[in-house]
């Protein structure tokens, strides 16, 4: 059925260092692939996305990269900061006659000054 | 949080009673969410709505109920037929469902449901 997975569950990596976010769909026909970011007791704010027709797409420090091939997708943040830390969660939308969002297991990630 | 209110932020309820949650947005958005939100989990839908009148279960709809009156509201009821109610409740929306290249969903606060 569909399914997003969402590698790894935690990651601390140092100031300045980058932190990279991986996940992978199940269902061809996704197009469009949402990455949020949650602080605690917060509701998730959206912070970038990317369409099928396109491979990447960057945002300052952010950037998502897409291999339809392959089925995954992948987070980029470079320069990592304190305020960086936060759980983060991949989705994927699927179109299988009306339109759902299925979001990966999250990644706490956790920037050490 | 993208003009979507959920109130309270933190509900307690004793076991056996039903509860609804509220979810009002001012994006002029046609659809809205409902997720349920657990430790260590991702998001779970439990009910969309794709326009006014109309609404889906998700894949957790069961001991859940919502009604979609006005495009700016889509209350949530946790009946005492939801096994294990106490969980995270995010109410989301998005200007369509995923018509017209428009997908991007917003998530309001969240509402923190405690069943004793």
């Amino acid at each position: 059925g569909e399914n997003v997975e969402q590698h790894p569950s935690t990651l601390s990596v140092q100031e300045g260092d980058s932190a990279v976010i991986k996940c992978t769909y199940s269902d061809s026909a996704s197009n469009y692939f949402p990455w949020y970011k949650q602080e605690l007791g917060k509701g998730p704010q959206l912070i970038i996305d990317i369409r099928s027709n396109v491979g990447e797409k960057k945002d300052q420090r952010i950037a998502v990269t897409l291999n339809k091939t392959a089925k995954h997708f992948s987070l980029h943040i470079t320069e990592t900061q304190p305020e960086d830390s936060a759980v983060y969660f991949c989705a994927a939308m699927y179109t299988s006659g009306t339109y759902k969002y299925i979001f990966g297991t999250g990644t706490r990630l956790k920037v050490l000054a | 949080d993208g003009g979507i209110t959920q109130s309270p932020k933190y509900l307690f309820r004793k076991e056996g009673q039903n509860v609804t949650l509220s979810c009002e947005q001012n994006l002029n958005h046609d659809a809205m969410y409902w997720y349920r939100q657990d430790p260590g989990q991702g998001l779970r839908l439990i009910y969309y709505s794709q326009i006014v009148n109309d609404f889906q279960k998700g894949d957790i709809a069961e001991g859940y109920s919502v009604s979609r009156e006005k495009k700016e509201s889509f209350p949530l009821t946790v009946t005492s037929a939801q096994k294990n109610p106490t969980a995270f409740y995010l109410c989301a929306s998005s200007i369509q469902a995923g018509g017209r290249g428009q997908y991007e969903q917003y998530f309001g606060p969240g509402t923190r449901l405690t069943v004793t």
